[in-house]
């Protein structure tokens, strides 16, 4: 199976803020890489897939790049409705697997 | 637009076969372009994929569950079913839907709710 490890695990940040997250596959995966966010009680929404693309309606300061086994997830200026949890996902190869997540707080 | 709603039982007891069901709505159950897939996320934990079925039965299971588990698709109703035999308090998690979109990266792009599956006596 393919490891996604995501870090940082959670991090505090505030309305404004640039945000990181990165998120390392154990072999490569070539851009078979997407990001989803999910707030507590509802389902994952898909942000972006293979591993640059803006999925329709998701707003522009959430950009993903990345090819192999190393990619990242930007948020250009947090907004409040952006805190929540983020978890990428490989669809490389089968089993696909998630990594483990990353909870955006508020500092 | 494209909806999912999986139904099922709330509360399994240990040993016993959990049975759920995705209804698809608002889509073609039988395009070659999407797979259906379950995911489920035990209480404050990540996300686990369990597998998934194209439209004429193919399948591919999570081998870390595959002994124990089934899946079938029936088209006419725009229906897929998952069930999970002997489980125990570890299969306790929220049951997803899923669908996969390949031109869209595989990525999963439409969900269900999500339905809480709770093992216990």
């Amino acid at each position: 199976d393919i490891q996604m490890t995501q870090s940082p695990s959670s991090l505090s940040a505030s309305v404004g803020d640039r945000v990181i997250i990165t998120c390392r596959a154990s072999q490569s995966i070539s851009d078979y890489l997407s990001w989803y966010q999910q707030k507590p009680g509802k389902a994952p929404k898909l942000l972006i897939y293979a591993a640059s693309t803006l999925h329709s309606g998701v707003p522009s300061r959430f950009s993903g790049s990345g090819s192999g086994t190393d990619f990242s997830l930007t948020i250009s200026s947090l907004q409040p409705e952006d805190f929540a949890t983020y978890y990428c996902q490989q669809s490389y190869s089968n089993p696909r697997t998630f990594g483990q997540g990353t909870k955006v707080d508020f500092k | 637009q494209v909806q999912l709603q999986e139904s099922g039982p709330g509360l399994v007891k240990p040993s016993q076969t959990l049975s759920l069901t995705c209804t698809v709505s608002g889509d073609s159950i039988s395009s070659g372009d999407h797979y259906w897939n379950w995911i489920r996320q035990a209480p404050g934990k990540g996300l686990e994929w369990i597998a998934y079925i194209f439209y004429n039965g193919n399948t591919y299971y999570n081998p870390s569950l595959k002994s124990r588990l089934n899946i079938s698709i029936d088209t006419s109703k725009k229906q897929f079913s998952l069930n999970l035999s002997s489980v125990t308090a570890a299969d306790t998690a929220v049951y997803f839907c899923a669908r996969v979109y390949g031109p869209l990266g595989n990525a999963f792009d439409v969900w269900g709710q999500g339905t809480m599956v709770t093992v216990s006596s």
